[in-house]
């Protein structure tokens, strides 16, 4: 099986800062990597696809990159909103497999 | 506007068996595989199950394989979970879901005598 970690597991921002998540699979997986954002008592909302394309609706403060084995997620200028759990996700291969989280708060 | 509506979860005892439904609206449901991803109290999300559009290609986790079945009905637009032989370690909030792309809001399964 794949596995995914994620770093940091949580952080501390400020409002208007720039956050950077890293995502790593254990073997390569092109980029077939989502991204998704999941605040407290709410179900996830699905923010990037393909390692770096953004879903409509998804505010540009959110970008991804990478292909293979490393993959980040970018926030600029942090918002209140923006304060949640954010998840990586590989859809290379069964079984699918999810990174632990990176809490983001304040 | 996509809707994924999760229903059927609720408490039921360490051996017993639920069956979760997913009715799915607002895009092609046959043209996309679905998925069942869980989260239990406190922890991150779960891969469970995924199945093609047709419904003959089905994957699971180790975790539930030979216990869980997933299901589609094409013609009624709805996504299924068979859940057997629940374990405690079974208890979370169970999401339908279009993978990378549209969530249900969830629906609870509590394993307890």
């Amino acid at each position: 099986d794949i596995q995914m970690t994620q770093s940091p597991s949580s952080l501390s921002a400020s409002a208007g800062d720039r956050v950077t998540i890293t995502c790593r699979a254990s073997q390569g997986i092109s980029n077939d990597v989502a991204w998704y954002q999941q605040k407290p008592g709410k179900a996830p909302k699905s923010l990037i696809y393909a390692a770096s394309s953004l879903h409509i609706g998804v505010p540009s403060k959110f970008s991804g990159s990478g292909s293979g084995t490393d993959f980040i997620l970018s926030i600029s200028s942090l918002q209140p909103e923006d304060f949640a759990t954010y998840y990586c996700q590989q859809y290379h291969t069964y079984p699918y497999t999810f990174g632990p989280g990176t809490k983001v708060d304040i | 506007e996509v809707q994924l509506l999760e229903s059927g979860g609720g408490l039921v005892q360490p051996g017993g068996s639920l069956r979760l439904s997913c009715a799915a609206s607002g895009f092609i449901f046959s043209g996309r595989a679905m998925s069942w991803v869980r989260q239990a109290p406190g922890k991150g999300l779960e891969w469970v199950s995924s199945i093609s559009t047709s419904g003959d290609e089905t994957y699971y986790a180790d975790s539930v394989r030979g216990r869980f079945t997933i299901s589609r009905d094409n013609s009624k637009n709805t996504l299924y979970l068979q859940m057997n032989s629940l374990r405690a370690d079974d208890a979370a909030v169970y999401y339908c879901a279009k993978l990378t792309d549209d969530w249900g809001q969830g629906t609870l399964v509590t394993v307890s005598s």
